[in-house]
């Protein structure tokens, strides 16, 4: 009965280069969020995904970030030539409809060197 | 835009006193979270409140929502080290699902 798993759990990256995280969300469920959280701060919603569809990105920065969910695999959260502001954890929440709680992940932490 | 504010965002406790979080929210919401996150950890889920007057209540937690006053608190009894940890709160609008989360509260209990 696993729960939300996402990988890496920890990420470290030059500025510049790509960072890209993987969410598999808990079985059953197909619908996918990533939030960000910065330093002693909450958490911040990005982007809200269904199976090959996004529904709400307004959360996201409008350059060097994507989000994807297809058909079969993970969801994947990708940032472009990394800045050492994007150093962060995220987090992913799966539920199983949009009228669901949805549940969380362990997070990835992101280094941004 | 819907906000959501926490108080205090600092509180060191001695053990055994009592103490309550307060969440205050802008818009008219559909559900309210209470979310315990330790530090370099995820997020666990503490309370989930659906109704106007809604109580619950687990061990030394106890959670209510007011609707009216959009307020929920997060009350604290005889507080124990083991408590020591971030506390969130988080609320999603009617026919919009992503959450917004409060500003957390850092607690620390004091031996």
């Amino acid at each position: 009965n696993a729960g939300v798993m996402q990988n890496p759990r920890h990420l470290v990256r030059r500025r510049g280069q790509e960072a890209r995280l993987r969410c598999s969300p808990m079985k059953g469920h197909s619908h996918v969020y990533w939030y960000r959280q910065l330093p002693e701060e909450g958490l911040k919603f990005m982007v809200y995904l269904q199976k090959e569809n996004i529904i709400d990105e307004s959360g996201m920065p409008k350059e060097r970030f994507s989000a994807e969910f297809p058909k079969e695999g993970p969801s994947i959260l990708r940032i472009q030539q990394v800045v050492r502001g994007d150093s962060a954890a995220y987090f992913c929440a799966s539920s199983a409809t949009r009228a669901h709680e949805q549940f969380f992940g362990p997070g990835t932490r992101l280094t941004v060197l | 835009e819907l906000k959501v504010e926490q108080n205090p965002l600092f509180l060191s406790m001695q053990e055994g006193k009592n103490y309550t979080i307060y969440c205050n929210y802008s818009t008219t919401s559909d559900r309210l979270y209470w979310y315990r996150q330790d530090p370099g950890k995820s997020l666990e889920s503490l309370f989930v409140l659906l109704s106007n007057g809604a109580v619950k209540q687990e061990g030394r937690l106890m959670a209510s929502l007011d609707t009216k006053a959009r307020l929920s608190t997060l009350h604290i009894t005889a507080a124990v080290h083991d408590l020591s940890a971030t506390y969130f709160c988080a609320v999603d609008n009617f026919g919009n699902e992503k959450l917004t989360f409060g500003t957390g509260t850092r607690l620390t209990i004091i031996p």
